[in-house]
């Protein structure tokens, strides 16, 4: 039971251009999102993140949006960067308790020059 | 600022053999400690998580078993090793505060088994 999705395994950007991905989760009690960014053979690093009392979480270059009625979040990147060339995953989980984030299975973002 | 490292960085292990995969985290105390794997094309899956000395919880039933002898300390075990527990696994501490916080990374150990 996957209860978080991410149903573009890939996604090709132009540099400067708006990078969008996309996630979707089934679990109504997780009330707590996060985006990491994932390099080859490191471990994940933290983005960002949106509790289910906000419905968009600025920083920098990243934004996020959850609608909380579709079960659906969004990461924009804006300029997107080569540096940005990165395996990205949502995550959830829910505030109270042991903080056990489930992951989707990931995108794999590429900006092309 | 917190640390966290895992050891060996790559292991490759024949198939029936046994495993252990040790995280230790530096700069913070009593600290939720979790056990992630990413296998080929998929995407991270929580094994094990640890509140304290001791105290172990298993989210999948699997082949492998997980220790917490020390407050910083997560080993990852297993006594036989199968094919299908090859993956980059993950050790992960929470940095709060609390319910607000998000996992910390290790920088991961690619295990094949053969």
């Amino acid at each position: 039971d996957q209860q978080v999705k991410q149903n573009s395994p890939s996604l090709s950007v132009q540099e400067g251009r708006i990078s969008i991905l996309n996630c979707d989760y089934t679990n109504s009690m997780f009330d707590y999102f996060l985006w990491y960014k994932k390099y080859p053979a490191e471990g994940p690093t933290f983005l960002i993140s949106i509790s289910s009392i906000k419905d968009k979480n600025e920083d920098g270059r990243f934004t996020v949006f959850l609608n909380k009625s579709a079960k659906h979040l969004s990461l924009h990147i804006v300029p997107s960067q080569p540096g940005d060339s990165a395996v990205y995953f949502c995550a959830a989980s829910r505030i109270q308790g042991a903080q056990k984030l489930v992951f989707g299975q990931g995108t794999r973002l590429t900006i092309n020059p | 600022s917190q640390t966290i490292h895992q050891w060996p960085a790559t292991l490759v292990q024949p198939v029936g053999s046994p495993l252990s995969l040790e995280c230790t985290v530096e700069g913070t105390s009593n600290p939720n400690l979790y056990w992630y794997r990413q296998a080929a094309g998929r995407g991270l899956q929580l094994l094990f998580y640890s509140v304290g000395i001791g105290q172990i919880s298993s989210e999948v039933p699997q082949n492998l078993s997980a220790s917490r002898p020390q407050d910083r300390q997560f080993i990852l075990s297993s006594k036989k090793l199968l094919l299908s527990d090859s993956g980059f696994y993950l050790c992960a501490s929470y940095l709060g505060p609390w319910g607000t916080g998000e996992l910390f990374f290790g920088e991961g150990s690619r295990l094949t088994v053969l």
